[in-house]
Parts: C-alpha cells; structure tokens; sequence
C-alpha cells in the first residue's frame, strides 16, 4: 500500500508569484485535504476534495484554490503570494466516512516566500 | 467557528514518568483524533474516538473521549524519549468538511 505523497519537498518563490503543490493520495482513498503549517502552530484546515469538487473550505481567501483528478490526486494552488505564505503544506487523503475521517498525511512541502 | 485549545502547550519529564495531555473544545464533534508529528514530517494518526465516554488504550497511551463529545485527554504511562514529539489534537463533524486541529502539545522525553 503506498501511502500519501507530496512534490516538491521544498519551495522558494518570491512575493506575487503563482505556486502549485501536488500530492497523490494512499491507494483506496478518495477524498485529499490540504492544510496549511506555520511553525510552532497546528495545522489550518484549508480545504478538501471530493469526487473532484470542493467539499468544504476553512478561512482561507480565493487565492488558495485546489483541483482534483479522476485518479484523487490533488494540486494546491496559491496565487499573489504574500510572506505569510510560508509554511509547511499538508496533503491528507482519507476513505469517505460520515464518522471516522481518519486523515493520513504526507511529509509535506516546506514553501518560503522571499 | 470551531476551536480547539490543548494544554499544556509545552512539556518536558523525564523517561519513566507519567503525563496527561488534554484538549477542550465549546463545540461538539462527531470525531476526535490524536495525532503525533516529528519535526518536517506530517502528523501521524495515533487513535479515533467517537463515542462520548470512550477509552481507547494503545500500548502506553491511553485516549479518553469525553461525555459530552467536547473534550479528550491523553495519558502516557512510564513516558520514553521515543515519545517525543508534538501531539495534536483534530475534530471534525460529518464527512470531514470542517476539519479543526489544535496548536497542540510539545512534549519532551529525557532520558
């Protein structure tokens, strides 16, 4: 069974560039959530995917947006980047389920906005 | 807008002793996780509680739900430096689609 990956590891970009993270989900999963990092706090609900639509979507301004495939593997896009981007990116995949939503993450991608 | 909050923020002991870590909510949610991170990699799930009152034990670890499904803790018996690391707390409500984690607890483990 392989499990949740994330390309690239790490990412620098400059203040008002365009940046896309991707992540392929653990196999038999079919929903992908993404989060957002900043060190030394948990992890921000940003949004999650399902059956390739949004399917629920935290505080997060319309920059931050997202696709799915029909193969559940998920970009992260973020547009006009601002130095508060920089954090770490998380991708979980999880199996639909009204209870248990057992989210299995990836190791991440570092993003540093200069 | 759902929040979590754990305590303490930050923990320190040494291998052998014995810590509870808690994480309190004002809202109820139809799960709650447990996860534990390493620094630059992503959180790891360690259990999933549903029903309020559960006990969930997983080798040294002991997860309670509270009854209310608003609140958890986390017992660690006879803590090892293995044990290090930072220990979040994730609720959400149906199907995932609000997905909220706490800041969570940095422990330490000396040896």
């Amino acid at each position: 069974e392989t499990g949740v990956t994330q390309s690239p590891t790490h990412l620098i970009k400059t203040r008002g560039q365009q940046v896309t993270l991707r992540c392929s989900s653990q196999s038999g999963h079919n929903t992908v959530s993404w989060y957002q990092q900043a060190l030394g706090q948990g992890p921000q609900f940003i949004f999650q995917y399902y059956r390739e639509e949004e399917n629920g979507r935290g505080n997060f301004p319309p920059r931050f947006s997202g696709l799915q495939f029909p193969n559940y593997s998920s970009e992260l896009n973020v547009n006009a980047l601002e130095l508060d981007d920089s954090a770490l990116y998380l991708c979980a995949s999880s199996p639909r389920d009204p209870v248990y939503n057992e989210q299995f993450f990836g190791p991440g991608t570092r993003l540093t906005v200069l | 807008t759902q929040l979590l909050e754990q305590s303490p923020q930050f923990l320190s002991i040494q291998e052998g002793e014995n810590l509870t870590v808690y994480c309190n909510s004002s809202s109820v949610f139809s799960s709650l996780q447990w996860y534990r991170q390493e620094p630059g990699e992503g959180p790891v799930l360690l259990v999933t509680v549903v029903t309020g009152g559960e006990v969930k034990k997983l080798k040294r670890l002991t997860f309670q739900f509270g009854d209310a499904r608003k609140d958890s803790s986390l017992h660690i018996t006879a803590a090892q430096p293995g044990d290090t690391g930072l220990y979040l707390c994730a609720g959400s409500d149906n199907y995932g689609q609000n997905f909220v984690f706490g800041p969570g607890t940095r422990l330490s483990v000396l040896p």
